[in-house]
């Protein structure tokens, strides 16, 4: 159990569109997600935690009007990258969990690259 | 806010070889948690710990919660090439999020 289904895996866009990451959870309902970003050997940053039927929380220096966060159910939540720019180009990776502390559960990540 | 010190960043070793890595805090954890990442993917829960001093085991693959509820170990025993990739340690930071280690990167020569 406990399966987070993320999709594309793989996605390359031109600068100035918008992409949209899709994070579901198949088995499960998960009122929070995650979105991490992740740069080359590095670690897992988190950029927002994603609340159904509510906005999203953002860390700090993410800014929310580029990576705008919907969790519309219970078991999706989509990460959209608008007005994408070369430095955007990372791994994003979601994430959700149904008992909290229990081990979060991660998609298998995105890897965007603006060109 | 708090912060987990990972070392070795890296490791490079050869097949059959024994594997050890921690994990370090200066705040309190009541959780650790440890995750291997292939390349391309996303993490995968390994071994979660819930309980000072507490020894789980999973396969080849054994972490322990410390005492002082500061640090975590994770072992692996007669490593095998499936075994590379990188490892991070992580905890509960306030209610609902996670933070990660740097990550110690494994690689093993055949």
């Amino acid at each position: 159990g406990a399966v987070v289904s993320q999709h594309p895996s793989r996605v390359i866009c031109k600068s100035g569109t918008s992409v949209k990451i899709e994070c579901r959870s198949l088995d499960f309902q998960a009122t929070t997600m995650f979105w991490y970003r992740q740069f080359p050997k590095q670690s897992l940053m988190l950029m927002a935690t994603s609340n159904e039927g509510s906005k999203a929380t953002y860390e700090q220096g993410v800014e929310k009007d580029k990576f705008l966060i919907n969790h519309a159910s219970l078991t999706l939540s989509t990460l959209t990258v608008t007005s994408a720019h070369p430095e955007d180009s990372s791994f994003y990776i979601c994430s959700a969990s149904r008992r909290l502390l229990r081990g979060y559960t991660f998609g298998s990540g995105t890897r965007l690259t603006v060109v | 806010g708090q912060q987990l010190n990972q070392s070795p960043q890296s490791m490079f070793i050869q097949e059959g070889e024994d594997v050890s890595m921690n994990c370090t805090s200066s705040s309190i954890f009541n959780t650790w948690l440890w995750y291997k990442q292939d390349p391309g993917e996303g993490p995968v829960l390994l071994i979660a710990l819930y309980k000072a001093g507490e020894l789980t085991s999973n396969g080849r693959l054994t972490a322990q919660f410390g005492i002082t509820r500061k640090d975590s170990f994770l072992n692996i025993s007669a490593s095998i090439p499936s075994d590379v990739g990188i490892y991070f340690c992580a905890g509960p930071q306030g209610a609902q999020k996670l933070v990660f280690g740097q990550g110690t990167r494994l690689t093993i020569n055949p």
